[in-house]
């Protein structure tokens, strides 16, 4: 069974940085790629960033590119998102995605997600 | 980055209903648009892919169509269970783009 579970949300100041974390178990970590999405309180879905299985492609939304960072770490099957210059409308809860197929950009979707953690900025 | 347009974004229906909701991408996505279903509280869950292709264990009722620009997401009976929020997401291109959503709600 599949399971991906999130840590490291908590309140934070807005300039402030924040690490997430996301332990992965149930596959073969270092064959897929995996995701960050996000949704603000009543909100939508936004897609963040993705990372390749190798950890060697990267792509991030708009809305986050120059200060968040994506990575990987296929020894210890956990994702991270390191999150700097954070603003008030970074404030959501963030989850972990794994992509449905193991072809990076592929069509299959997110086919498991993590619970999600809350990330709050705010002075 | 391909804007993804959902509508309606909320509708009222009742158990038995035929129910429709559709995803306009800004520019041709061939058919890489999936849909997913969120309730209150809880993670999105994956529903179709490649626009019509239904994730195991999903129920029948849920359909997916189109190619190109416009996309359907049918639930051909609505159940009890069904009421929740649905989102359409394009992975053709990274950013990948969610719909708005729609909120499905009890007539």
């Amino acid at each position: 069974e599949v399971q991906l579970l999130e840590s490291g949300g908590t309140l934070v100041q807005p300039g402030g940085s924040l690490r997430l974390s996301c332990a992965a178990s149930g596959f073969v970590f270092s064959t897929y790629a995996m995701s960050w999405v996000r949704q603000a309180p009543g909100k939508g879905l936004e897609w963040v960033s993705v990372i390749s299985g190798s950890g060697g492609s990267t792509y991030y939304a708009d809305s986050v590119k120059g200060r968040f960072s994506i990575s990987r770490d296929n020894s210890k099957n956990t994702l991270y998102l390191q999150m700097n210059s954070l603003r008030a409308e970074d404030s959501a809860i963030y989850y972990c995605a794994k992509d449905g197929g193991p072809d990076f950009g592929g069509n299959s979707g997110f086919d498991d997600w993590g619970q999600g953690t809350l990330v709050t900025v705010s002075s | 980055a391909i804007q993804v347009t959902q509508s309606p974004s909320s509708l009222s229906a009742s158990v038995g209903d035929r129910v429709t909701i559709t995803c306009r991408a800004s520019q041709g996505i061939r058919n890489d648009l999936g849909w997913y279903q969120q309730k209150p509280g809880k993670a999105p869950k994956l529903l179709i892919y490649a626009a019509s292709t239904l994730q195991s264990g999903v129920p029948s009722r849920f359909s997916g169509s189109g190619s190109g620009t416009d996309f359907t997401l049918t639930i051909s009976s609505l159940q009890p269970e069904d009421f929740a929020t649905y989102y359409c997401l394009q992975d053709y291109i990274y950013p990948w783009t969610f719909g708005q959503g729609t909120k499905v709600e009890v007539k």
